[in-house]
């Protein structure tokens, strides 16, 4: 079974410094990889996907994922952090099998960037 | 477009009621999947319809929950009896067949349900 794994409840960091948050996968077949945004009181919103290709990923308000076949990781990064990134981070994964889908999404990461 | 729509946006009630919670998927869309949210659970998938067949709905709680989509625009999930243990924020997503970039899930702005 897959399985998406979020090993920080909570990540501080600094405005302006480099942020990362960390997600690793399981997964039998081939990973498609997503990364999620979710502020107070909303729904989550998409930020952005590997599915093939370049394991360098940019996404929306200046984010990107780096995918890592070997060490099965799917880590989210921004080179400068800004006070609006606070947010609740959620890592998923998605299999299709038999032509339908099946998406687990980690535990979520409470991202706080302190002014 | 409006995005995915639920209602009601917040919902108390007392334990033993009915409780029934709704959602309309962006037009053209053929998944539709139900979450619950949880501090101590975090987010799980209660069900997932294709093309308005329930395809997985290992994820509902017990039996006091049932989900139908009876069309392509309409879903409801409904608990019956409900219990204090169900308060949580339900989503509702959907995604556009695969071929038209199926991956990416639009979530609504969900339910948040209090049952006292």
């Amino acid at each position: 079974a897959q399985s998406v794994a979020q090993p920080e409840d909570q990540v501080n960091v600094a405005e302006g410094n480099p942020l990362t948050v960390k997600c690793t996968y399981s997964v039998s077949g081939n990973p498609y990889l997503f990364w999620y945004v979710q502020y107070p009181n909303r729904g989550l919103q998409f930020l952005l996907k590997y599915i093939t290709g370049d394991n360098l990923v940019k996404g929306s308000y200046g984010f990107e994922a780096e995918f890592n076949k070997s060490q099965t990781s799917f880590h989210l990064k921004k080179p400068s952090a800004l006070v609006s990134d606070s947010a609740l981070y959620f890592c998923a994964v998605r299999e299709y099998s038999g032509g339908y889908q099946k998406v687990t999404f980690g535990i979520g990461t409470k991202l706080q960037v302190i002014p | 477009d409006a995005g995915v729509i639920q209602s009601p946006r917040h919902e108390v009630t007392e334990m033993g009621q009915e409780v029934t919670l709704r959602c309309k998927p962006i037009s053209g869309h053929n998944s539709l999947f139900w979450y619950r949210q949880t501090m101590m659970r975090g987010l799980e998938l209660l069900i997932y319809f294709n093309n308005n067949v329930p395809i997985d709905d290992s994820g509902m709680p017990e039996d006091r929950f049932s989900a139908k989509m009876p069309n392509a625009s309409f879903s409801t999930l409904k608990i019956q009896p409900s219990e204090p243990r169900d308060s949580a924020v339900y989503f509702c997503a959907s995604t556009p067949p695969r071929a038209g970039g199926g991956d990416t899930q639009y979530f609504g702005p969900g339910t948040r349900l209090t049952v006292l």
